[in-house]
């Protein structure tokens, strides 16, 4: 596609509650990052694949955090048990080459909110 | 944890002016880059300068890196209300092969007064 696209926009989970928030990045780019931005704040690295391969998961919070990439398009974030500090905007960019020296493109984010 | 501090936190000023906002981070860098995010929404990618670079320009934006001093400046010259935004710093640490994820500042919120 044109861009990075992530679904849903917006989510509202209740405390406890399991989500799963999608990245679809841009056709062909190798690297896959995801973040975690708080209000207010700048956004914090949380995981990277390059194609498949999840390479850096040092970002992740907690073991309730989870990222999977199974054919190198496609990513998905998974959160179990949400408790309320997870609520953020999460942010998936992607970058066509290993080194991500011509930047990453961001998509819009999801907006999370435990209640 | 993040990076880099932008300063200033806030800046408000005239459609016309010139904006300049700054970055200090606390590592060694491989490159430096400058986002733009709007409210609600993702960042966009404005300027990158590599860690051997001084300056750079594209269109209004200056970008300078004095790696020293480790500190960075983003100069949008001749602000529109469009403008407005938040912009962030992030460095990236590795070089060579292997992607590196971005450590971002806290941001400047730039606001432009029509």
């Amino acid at each position: 596609g044109a861009g990075v696209s992530q679904s849903p926009r917006y989510k509202v989970a209740k405390r406890g509650q399991d989500v799963a928030l999608r990245c679809d990045p841009i056709s062909g780019h190798v690297s896959l990052f995801w973040y975690q931005q708080a209000l207010g704040q700048g956004p914090e690295f949380l995981t990277y694949f390059q194609n498949e391969a999840q390479l850096d998961k040092s970002g992740l919070p907690s073991d309730r955090f989870f990222a999977e990439r199974p054919e190198g398009s496609v990513s998905t974030l998974k959160i179990q048990r949400t408790q309320q500090e997870d609520s953020a905007v999460y942010l998936c960019a992607s970058s066509l080459t290993p080194d991500g020296l011509i930047g990453y493109t961001f998509g819009s984010g999801t907006r999370l909110t435990v209640v | 944890s993040q990076q880099g501090e932008e300063d200033p936190q806030a800046l408000s000023i005239q459609e016309g002016e010139n904006a300049t906002m700054n970055c200090s981070y606390k590592t060694s860098i491989n490159n430096l880059q400058w986002y733009r995010q709007n409210s609600g929404r993702g960042l966009v990618h404005l300027i990158l300068i590599r860690s051997n670079e001084r300056e750079k320009h594209s269109g209004r934006l200056r970008v300078t890196l004095d790696t020293s001093k480790k500190s960075s400046s983003l100069l949008i010259t001749a602000s529109r209300a469009a403008d407005t935004a938040s912009y962030f710093c992030a460095t990236t640490q590795r070089s060579g092969g292997g992607a590196d994820g971005l450590t971002f500042g806290k941001g400047t919120h730039l606001i432009i007064q029509p």
